[in-house]
């Protein structure tokens, strides 16, 4: 089956340090989204790519997030400085904007101390 | 507003029953789409069934059913014969095209599923 891999799967880092989180999507997938999970605020949708242009990252705090498409088989999410709010599980998943929903990726635990 | 809701935190069913899980939405487009996802404590999201809202039909996939009810903007999924293994977090989720597609989760339901 085909898989969206994210790297790390985990990541503790000290605040302030800058995380590049990574996601290869499932080829020839031309949407890509960026979401980040607690407890306390559920999925949020960080940042949505088609066609490697990003369509929406209103829901991504601009000032320390950034996310980007270098090519069609990287998407690259980066916080820089890390606090410890940021400490979430970051999921991505790709599709087609299809009936066929969205494979997510096993999403990267990170925790910033 | 909450565009999607599930208003069970929680759910509890015996091995072998079915188990429905709520979910309402809120929107002013005609055209949407809504999915159910699990998400089991290993954590990866697992995509289950699909409602588009042109859909006449209930959505079915194997032992998931979506009861869809469009005047009630409801889309409850309808899991039957409950196995052991289908205790997971359960999230609704809608797609609407505001300009561009907006993907959005309701805060899921726990199902333990009682042997």
């Amino acid at each position: 089956d085909a898989r969206v891999t994210q790297t790390p799967r985990h990541k503790v880092t000290e605040m302030g340090q800058e995380v590049t989180m990574r996601c290869q999507p499932i080829l020839g997938h031309n949407t890509v989204f960026w979401y980040r999970q607690t407890m306390m605020q559920g999925l949020e949708l960080l940042a949505y790519f088609r066609n490697r242009a990003p369509l929406d990252d209103s829901g991504m705090p601009k000032d320390r997030f950034s996310a980007e498409m270098p090519d069609a088989t990287l998407a690259t999410l980066k916080i820089q400085p890390s606090e410890p709010r940021d400490s979430a599980v970051y999921f991505c998943a790709s599709g087609l904007d299809s009936n066929y929903g969205y494979t997510f990726g096993s999403g990267t635990r990170l925790t910033v101390v | 507003a909450q565009k999607i809701t599930q208003t069970q935190p929680g759910m509890f069913v015996q091995e072998k029953e079915a188990v429905t899980l709520d979910c309402t939405y809120d929107t002013s487009d005609q055209s949407y789409g809504l999915f159910w996802y699990k998400q089991p404590s290993s954590g990866e999201m697992i995509f289950l069934i699909y409602q588009g809202s042109y859909d006449e039909q209930n959505a079915t996939e194997g032992r998931y059913s979506l009861n869809f009810q469009k005047a009630r903007k409801s889309a409850n999924l309808v899991i039957s014969a409950s196995q052991l293994g289908d205790s997971a977090m359960y999230f609704c989720a809608m797609r609407e095209y505001t300009g561009t597609y907006k993907y959005i989760f309701g805060t899921g339901t726990r199902l333990k599923v009682l042997a």
